[in-house]
């Protein structure tokens, strides 16, 4: 089993839907999560960080569900500009140096 | 605002070749990644340093080495370009007291 799981998509959405997808890990000691957004040819960048309470920034919101270890982003209303490849990223458990796992990857597409 | 650059955006090399792929942060952070991303397989952590002339060896080091003789400088290096190298090869870096790495643009490699 991948040490973090993504379900590659795409998901199809269209433009002001709901759209919400998960991403499952393996080592339940994991403490720090993380969803980046990646722009076609672009480099990662943060998205926003879950905590255990889960959070919100905006139209996205994201959640923890420890108990069956995995993380979710849900967004709210949609719009052309959120389609990307969206990537969890968990903490390595007794790694040094903040090493993360990325998983592969969900490719959302926001249509009008 | 956090700056990570690195030395090429796209580069062409011939098999058996030494590549040098340099990464420039300048934001005083201690650690520093080197990843591969291909299709379907995510982002895979080919080496870290979480100091000046400390590394240490990731999920697949093999075919390449590091070097950081300065802090806001980590370069990799491709001994003996093989094909199988042909990659999007994207540097980060991080504060060890956040887990959040901040990417570069990322140096597509195509090996022939």
């Amino acid at each position: 089993r991948k040490e973090v799981e993504q379900d590659p998509g795409p998901f199809n959405v269209p433009e002001g839907a709901t759209v919400a997808f998960n991403c499952t890990y393996s080592n339940s000691a994991s403490q720090s999560f993380f969803w980046y957004r990646q722009d076609c040819r672009k480099e990662p960048k943060l998205l926003m960080s879950v905590y255990s309470s889960g959070n919100e920034d905006g139209r996205f919101t994201a959640q923890l569900n420890r108990a069956s270890q995995y993380i979710s982003l849900l967004i709210r209303d949609s719009k052309l500009s959120d389609s990307a490849t969206y990537l969890c990223a968990v903490n390595k458990v007794k790694a040094a140096g903040n090493k993360l796992t990325f998983g592969g990857g969900t490719r959302v597409l926001v249509k009008p | 605002d956090v700056k990570v650059t690195q030395s090429s955006r796209y580069l062409v090399k011939r098999t058996g070749e030494k590549v040098f792929l340099e990464c420039v942060q300048d934001m005083d952070h201690e650690n520093m990644f080197w990843y591969r991303q291909d299709p379907g397989l995510g982002l895979r952590l080919i080496y870290f340093s979480y100091d000046v002339k400390m590394k240490e060896k990731g999920d697949i080091p093999e075919g390449y080495s590091v070097s950081r003789e300065k802090k806001e400088r980590f370069s990799l290096i491709l001994e003996s370009a093989s094909t199988n190298q042909t990659s999007m090869y994207l540097c980060a870096s991080s504060q060890p007291s956040t887990e959040t790495q901040y990417f570069g643009p990322g140096t597509r490699l195509l090996v022939l």
